[in-house]
């Protein structure tokens, strides 16, 4: 059981790339979220899925995009990535949204865009 | 933009000592949340208590709420090295069981325990 995985786990980019962060989770669990973590701001979400087939807008969602493959796979893709989205990027998973579900996490992946 | 404010941002303790983390927070709940992050790892859920609880216990951790002033207080008792890490709350906002809530985190409060 190997809980929530995230890859890659470090990342460099240059100003204008694209990337997919992947994420899986093998809990079974419906809901699936994206956070990114600032020195100072802490944890700000990007995106979740509260259940297969769902996506919606979190706090900062600008300059991301989602797809929910399926139940376990939850990714996020930078399009055309900018220093600003110099971060360490959490996957999250919860037995649901809502009603008291605590969140699991991943690792993280810490993205350097120049 | 952020519920919960963590109180203070940094504390410095004794191995031994109890160590109190205080989290407020603006809006109702229906449950608030404790977190642990060790450096450079994903966050680890320590314990939830919802909004008709007044205090809960889990090892050597307490939390309280007081849903009055809108504030919730962690306790670890007898410190050690090894709960050096930073500590966030994390609010759910929504009353109804099912509905899309978010937790909202605050920017934590960063926690040294000296051997």
């Amino acid at each position: 059981n190997a809980g929530v995985t995230q890859t890659p786990k470090f990342q460099v980019l240059k100003t204008g790339q694209s990337m997919t962060l992947q994420c899986a989770q093998d809990m079974n669990h419906n809901s699936m979220y994206w956070y990114r973590q600032d020195p100072g701001m802490g944890l700000r979400l990007i995106y979740y899925s509260a259940s297969e087939g769902t996506t919606d807008k979190g706090e900062v969602p600008n300059g991301y995009n989602v797809s929910r493959l399926n139940k376990r796979e939850f990714s996020l893709r930078l399009e055309s990535a900018a220093p600003s989205q110099t971060s360490v990027y959490f996957c999250a998973s919860s037995v649901r949204a809502g009603g008291g579900s605590e969140q699991f996490f991943g690792p993280g992946t810490r993205l350097t865009v120049l | 933009s952020q519920q919960g404010e963590e109180d203070p941002q940094a504390l410095s303790i004794q191995e031994g000592e109890n160590a109190t983390m205080n989290c407020s927070y603006k809006t109702s709940i229906n449950n608030l949340q404790w977190y642990r992050q060790n450096s450079g790892r994903g966050l680890v859920h320590l314990i939830l208590i919802r909004s008709n609880e007044r205090e809960k216990h889990s090892g050597r951790l307490r939390v309280t709420l007081d849903t009055s002033k809108k504030s919730s207080s962690l306790l670890i008792t007898a410190s050690r090295a090894a709960d050096t890490a930073s500590y966030f709350c994390a609010t759910d906002p929504n009353r109804y069981t099912g509905a899309n809530s978010k937790l909202t985190f605050g920017k934590g409060i960063t926690l040294s325990v000296r051997p």
